[in-house]
Protein backbone atom coordinates (compact mmCIF):
# COMPACT_ATOMS: atom_id res chain seq x y z
CA UNK A 1 0.00 0.00 0.00
CA UNK A 2 1.15 3.75 -0.71
CA UNK A 3 -0.70 5.37 1.72
CA UNK A 4 -1.44 8.75 1.72
CA UNK A 5 0.19 10.27 -1.97
CA UNK A 6 0.44 14.02 -2.38
CA UNK A 7 1.19 15.85 -6.38
CA UNK A 8 3.21 17.83 -6.20
CA UNK A 9 5.94 17.53 -3.90
CA UNK A 10 6.70 21.00 -4.53
CA UNK A 11 5.49 24.01 -6.49
CA UNK A 12 6.33 28.17 -7.05
CA UNK A 13 3.51 30.11 -8.18
CA UNK A 14 3.25 33.83 -9.07
CA UNK A 15 0.41 36.06 -7.11
CA UNK A 16 -3.00 35.33 -8.96
CA UNK A 17 -1.99 32.13 -10.57
CA UNK A 18 -4.52 29.50 -9.61
CA UNK A 19 -3.30 25.77 -9.08
CA UNK A 20 -4.44 22.13 -7.84
CA UNK A 21 -3.14 19.56 -5.04
CA UNK A 22 -4.45 16.33 -5.11
CA UNK A 23 -4.18 13.92 -2.53
CA UNK A 24 -5.09 10.23 -2.80
CA UNK A 25 -5.27 7.64 0.06
CA UNK A 26 -5.46 3.76 -1.33
CA UNK A 27 -6.72 2.68 2.48
CA UNK A 28 -10.30 3.13 1.49
CA UNK A 29 -10.62 5.78 4.70
CA UNK A 30 -13.77 7.69 4.42
CA UNK A 31 -12.51 10.98 6.04
CA UNK A 32 -9.67 13.07 4.69
CA UNK A 33 -8.25 16.19 5.49
CA UNK A 34 -6.42 19.38 3.88
CA UNK A 35 -3.90 20.92 6.52
CA UNK A 36 -1.57 23.86 6.43
CA UNK A 37 1.38 23.74 8.31
CA UNK A 38 3.55 27.29 8.90
CA UNK A 39 6.61 27.63 11.61
CA UNK A 40 5.85 28.20 15.03
CA UNK A 41 1.45 27.57 14.38
CA UNK A 42 1.45 23.75 14.10
CA UNK A 43 -1.19 21.88 11.79
CA UNK A 44 -4.06 24.29 10.77
CA UNK A 45 -7.38 22.68 9.68
CA UNK A 46 -8.66 24.10 5.64
CA UNK A 47 -11.17 21.53 4.44
CA UNK A 48 -11.88 18.27 5.35
CA UNK A 49 -14.59 15.08 4.09
CA UNK A 50 -16.77 13.17 6.01
CA UNK A 51 -16.83 10.67 2.78
CA UNK A 52 -17.26 10.69 -1.10
CA UNK A 53 -19.16 13.78 -2.18
CA UNK A 54 -19.01 15.56 1.02
CA UNK A 55 -17.37 18.44 1.78
CA UNK A 56 -17.01 21.04 5.11
CA UNK A 57 -14.23 24.29 6.09
CA UNK A 58 -12.28 24.03 8.87
CA UNK A 59 -10.44 26.34 10.75
CA UNK A 60 -9.00 28.59 7.67
CA UNK A 61 -11.03 28.00 4.40
CA UNK A 62 -10.48 31.21 3.14
CA UNK A 63 -9.10 31.39 -0.29
CA UNK A 64 -9.36 27.46 -1.31
CA UNK A 65 -11.67 25.22 -2.44
CA UNK A 66 -11.89 21.64 -1.88
CA UNK A 67 -13.43 18.23 -3.94
CA UNK A 68 -14.35 14.93 -3.00
CA UNK A 69 -15.54 13.08 -6.57
CA UNK A 70 -14.25 9.72 -5.48
CA UNK A 71 -13.77 8.43 -2.03
CA UNK A 72 -9.91 7.59 -2.09
CA UNK A 73 -9.34 11.54 -3.99
CA UNK A 74 -9.31 15.08 -1.92
CA UNK A 75 -8.27 18.03 -4.37
CA UNK A 76 -7.18 21.45 -2.77
CA UNK A 77 -7.58 24.56 -5.24
CA UNK A 78 -6.47 27.46 -4.76
CA UNK A 79 -8.68 30.19 -7.04
CA UNK A 80 -6.13 33.44 -6.63
CA UNK A 81 -3.10 32.37 -4.60
CA UNK A 82 -1.41 34.77 -2.17
CA UNK A 83 2.02 35.32 -0.45
CA UNK A 84 0.13 34.47 2.52
CA UNK A 85 -0.45 30.78 1.19
CA UNK A 86 2.94 30.31 1.27
CA UNK A 87 2.92 27.18 3.38
CA UNK A 88 3.71 23.15 3.76
CA UNK A 89 0.20 21.83 2.91
CA UNK A 90 -0.71 18.37 4.01
CA UNK A 91 -3.14 16.16 3.24
CA UNK A 92 -4.31 13.10 5.89
CA UNK A 93 -7.19 10.28 6.08
CA UNK A 94 -8.37 8.45 8.74
CA UNK A 95 -11.07 6.00 8.40
CA UNK A 96 -14.38 4.65 10.53
CA UNK A 97 -14.30 0.97 12.44
CA UNK A 98 -17.81 0.03 13.89
CA UNK A 99 -19.73 3.27 13.26
CA UNK A 100 -16.58 5.47 15.47
CA UNK A 101 -14.54 7.64 14.07
CA UNK A 102 -10.68 6.22 14.79
CA UNK A 103 -8.43 9.15 16.65
CA UNK A 104 -5.19 8.31 13.87
CA UNK A 105 -4.88 10.41 11.07
CA UNK A 106 -2.55 9.22 8.33
CA UNK A 107 -0.35 11.68 6.61
CA UNK A 108 0.83 12.53 3.15
CA UNK A 109 4.17 13.95 2.80
CA UNK A 110 3.56 17.39 2.36
CA UNK A 111 3.67 19.75 -0.75
CA UNK A 112 5.83 23.22 -0.04
CA UNK A 113 4.14 25.84 -2.04
CA UNK A 114 6.14 29.10 -2.19
CA UNK A 115 3.84 32.38 -3.53
CA UNK A 116 5.48 34.91 -4.91
CA UNK B 1 -5.12 32.34 23.74
CA UNK B 2 -4.82 28.97 22.07
CA UNK B 3 -6.67 25.71 23.08
CA UNK B 4 -3.36 23.45 23.07
CA UNK B 5 0.00 24.87 24.10
CA UNK B 6 3.00 23.95 23.12
CA UNK B 7 6.58 25.27 23.36
CA UNK B 8 8.17 25.31 20.39
CA UNK B 9 11.64 25.20 21.25
CA UNK B 10 14.54 24.10 20.11
CA UNK B 11 14.93 21.39 23.04
CA UNK B 12 18.60 20.50 22.41
CA UNK B 13 19.66 17.50 24.95
CA UNK B 14 22.70 15.20 24.99
CA UNK B 15 22.44 11.42 23.65
CA UNK B 16 21.24 9.25 26.78
CA UNK B 17 19.52 12.03 28.93
CA UNK B 18 15.72 11.82 29.48
CA UNK B 19 13.61 14.12 27.02
CA UNK B 20 10.33 15.92 28.65
CA UNK B 21 7.90 17.42 26.37
CA UNK B 22 4.88 18.59 27.43
CA UNK B 23 1.24 20.29 26.25
CA UNK B 24 -1.27 22.38 28.42
CA UNK B 25 -4.94 22.73 26.86
CA UNK B 26 -7.87 24.26 28.20
CA UNK B 27 -10.81 22.29 26.98
CA UNK B 28 -12.05 20.23 29.58
CA UNK B 29 -14.23 18.06 26.88
CA UNK B 30 -10.82 16.23 25.23
CA UNK B 31 -11.05 12.47 25.49
CA UNK B 32 -8.20 11.40 23.00
CA UNK B 33 -4.19 12.97 23.51
CA UNK B 34 -2.02 12.20 20.98
CA UNK B 35 1.65 12.86 20.03
CA UNK B 36 3.09 12.27 16.61
CA UNK B 37 7.02 12.29 15.69
CA UNK B 38 7.75 14.49 12.58
CA UNK B 39 10.61 14.23 10.59
CA UNK B 40 12.19 16.96 8.62
CA UNK B 41 10.38 16.88 5.29
CA UNK B 42 7.93 14.21 6.07
CA UNK B 43 4.45 14.20 7.69
CA UNK B 44 3.46 13.59 10.84
CA UNK B 45 3.00 9.94 12.12
CA UNK B 46 0.95 8.38 15.16
CA UNK B 47 3.94 7.79 18.11
CA UNK B 48 1.70 7.38 20.96
CA UNK B 49 -2.09 7.87 21.97
CA UNK B 50 -4.00 8.08 25.63
CA UNK B 51 -7.24 7.81 26.50
CA UNK B 52 -8.59 10.12 29.61
CA UNK B 53 -5.89 10.51 32.50
CA UNK B 54 -2.94 8.02 33.12
CA UNK B 55 0.07 6.56 31.91
CA UNK B 56 1.55 5.03 29.02
CA UNK B 57 4.34 3.13 28.03
CA UNK B 58 5.61 1.79 24.50
CA UNK B 59 9.22 1.10 24.85
CA UNK B 60 11.16 4.02 25.62
CA UNK B 61 8.43 6.69 25.29
CA UNK B 62 5.85 6.96 28.30
CA UNK B 63 2.57 8.91 27.09
CA UNK B 64 1.19 10.98 30.54
CA UNK B 65 -2.16 12.61 31.01
CA UNK B 66 -2.68 14.62 34.15
CA UNK B 67 -6.46 15.72 33.25
CA UNK B 68 -7.10 17.66 36.04
CA UNK B 69 -4.23 19.95 35.62
CA UNK B 70 -4.91 20.03 31.62
CA UNK B 71 -1.30 19.20 31.25
CA UNK B 72 0.01 15.93 29.17
CA UNK B 73 3.77 14.89 28.88
CA UNK B 74 6.01 12.42 26.55
CA UNK B 75 9.10 11.24 28.39
CA UNK B 76 11.98 9.96 26.13
CA UNK B 77 13.95 7.68 28.37
CA UNK B 78 17.93 7.06 26.44
CA UNK B 79 17.47 9.50 24.28
CA UNK B 80 19.07 8.91 20.38
CA UNK B 81 20.29 11.13 17.55
CA UNK B 82 17.69 9.45 15.58
CA UNK B 83 14.72 10.56 18.11
CA UNK B 84 15.49 14.33 16.78
CA UNK B 85 12.30 15.37 15.22
CA UNK B 86 9.59 17.69 15.74
CA UNK B 87 7.04 16.17 18.03
CA UNK B 88 3.01 17.49 18.15
CA UNK B 89 0.98 16.87 20.60
CA UNK B 90 -3.02 16.67 19.58
CA UNK B 91 -6.17 16.41 21.29
CA UNK B 92 -9.84 15.18 19.70
CA UNK B 93 -12.46 17.21 20.43
CA UNK B 94 -16.03 16.20 20.74
CA UNK B 95 -16.21 16.61 16.68
CA UNK B 96 -13.75 14.21 16.67
CA UNK B 97 -11.57 17.12 15.26
CA UNK B 98 -7.94 17.11 16.01
CA UNK B 99 -6.73 20.25 17.81
CA UNK B 100 -2.77 20.64 17.35
CA UNK B 101 -0.31 22.58 19.62
CA UNK B 102 2.56 24.16 17.86
CA UNK B 103 5.27 21.65 17.98
CA UNK B 104 8.58 21.16 20.19
CA UNK B 105 11.73 20.71 17.82
CA UNK B 106 13.92 18.21 19.26
CA UNK B 107 17.80 17.71 19.21
CA UNK B 108 19.56 14.88 20.65
CA UNK B 109 23.18 15.59 19.79
CA UNK B 110 25.66 13.01 19.90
Amino acid sequence: NAGVTQTPKFRVLKTGQSMTLLCAQDMNHEYMYWYRQDPGMGLRLIHYSVGEGTTAKGEVPDGYNVSRLKKQNFLLGLESAAPSQTSVYFCASRTVLNDRVTHEQYFGPGTRLTVT
Amino acid sequence: QKEVEQDPGPLSVPEGAIVSLNCTYSNSAFQYFMWYRQYSRKGPELLMYTYSSGNKEDGRFTAQVDKSSKYISLFIRDSQPSDSATYLCAMMDSNYQLIWGAGTKLIIKP
